[in-house]
């Protein structure tokens, strides 16, 4: 089962930051917090990743609370081709390792 | 980022046939992979986890029998699924694990384009 939880959709206008929150309120301690988007019929695309630091990369910024139960990531100006499903994963470490998506937020940017 | 690459991207074909979908990681060895499934509006679903040299680990409910993985390099992973029915008509979407400086969690996964199965 998915360990993470999102609000079903958002939107954002153009040229603002677009904030995704994401809540894992049962992440272990070596477990890390992935971002990846998927926009219409393609394979999903990785964005950021981290473990307790806030990351930042020239995609986006990963903000991870210091309890570690939720995390938000921003994309600091939001155009229209980041309209997309954003998927936030905590990596699953039980035997082997897997990729468990949820259902994603649906991020509308508009014009 | 890393490329993997996935083929075909579309294919159709008459119900009872088996369809091969290839999985490669151009630029980067993975020693495992994962492949997906995904139906229309919803999200992605594991359907197994293929390490290089080792039978697949099938996810509950995903008949092995049904969908044949081989990963017999660390750059290749097939997916066949066989005697096609329309049910099986869905989006497939493999993946590949790129390790990163340390062997713990410092990892990526990348995706490929996706392949669209209709059964007829």
């Amino acid at each position: 089962d998915a360990k993470t939880t999102q609000p079903p959709s958002m939107d954002c206008a153009e040229g603002r930051a677009a904030n995704l929150p994401c809540n894992h309120s049962t992440i272990s301690g070596n477990e890390y917090v992935y971002w990846y988007r998927q926009i219409h019929s393609q394979g999903p695309q990785y964005i950021i990743h981290g473990l307790k630091n806030n990351e930042t990369n020239e995609m986006a910024s990963l903000i991870i609370t210091e309890d570690r139960k939720s995390s938000t990531l921003i994309l600091p100006h939001a155009t229209l081709r980041d309209t997309a499903v954003y998927y936030c994963i905590v990596r699953a470490v039980s035997g082997t390792y897997k990729y468990i998506f949820g259902t994603g937020t649906r991020l509308k940017v508009l014009a | 980022g890393a490329v993997v690459s996935q083929h075909p991207s579309r294919v159709i074909c008459k119900s009872g046939t088996s369809v091969k979908i290839e999985c490669r990681s151009l630029d980067f060895q993975a020693t495992t992979m994962f492949w997906y499934r995904q139906f229309p509006k919803q999200s992605l679903m594991l359907m197994a986890t293929s390490n290089e040299g080792s039978k697949a680990t099938y996810e509950q409910g995903v008949e092995k029998d049904k969908f044949l993985i081989n990963h017999a390099s660390l750059t290749l992973s097939t997916l066949t699924v066989t005697s096609a029915h329309p049910e099986d008509s869905s989006f497939y979407i493999c993946s590949a694990s790129m390790q990163g400086p340390t062997v713990w969690g410092e990892e990526k996964l990348f995706f490929g384009s996706g392949t669209q199965l209709s059964v007829l």
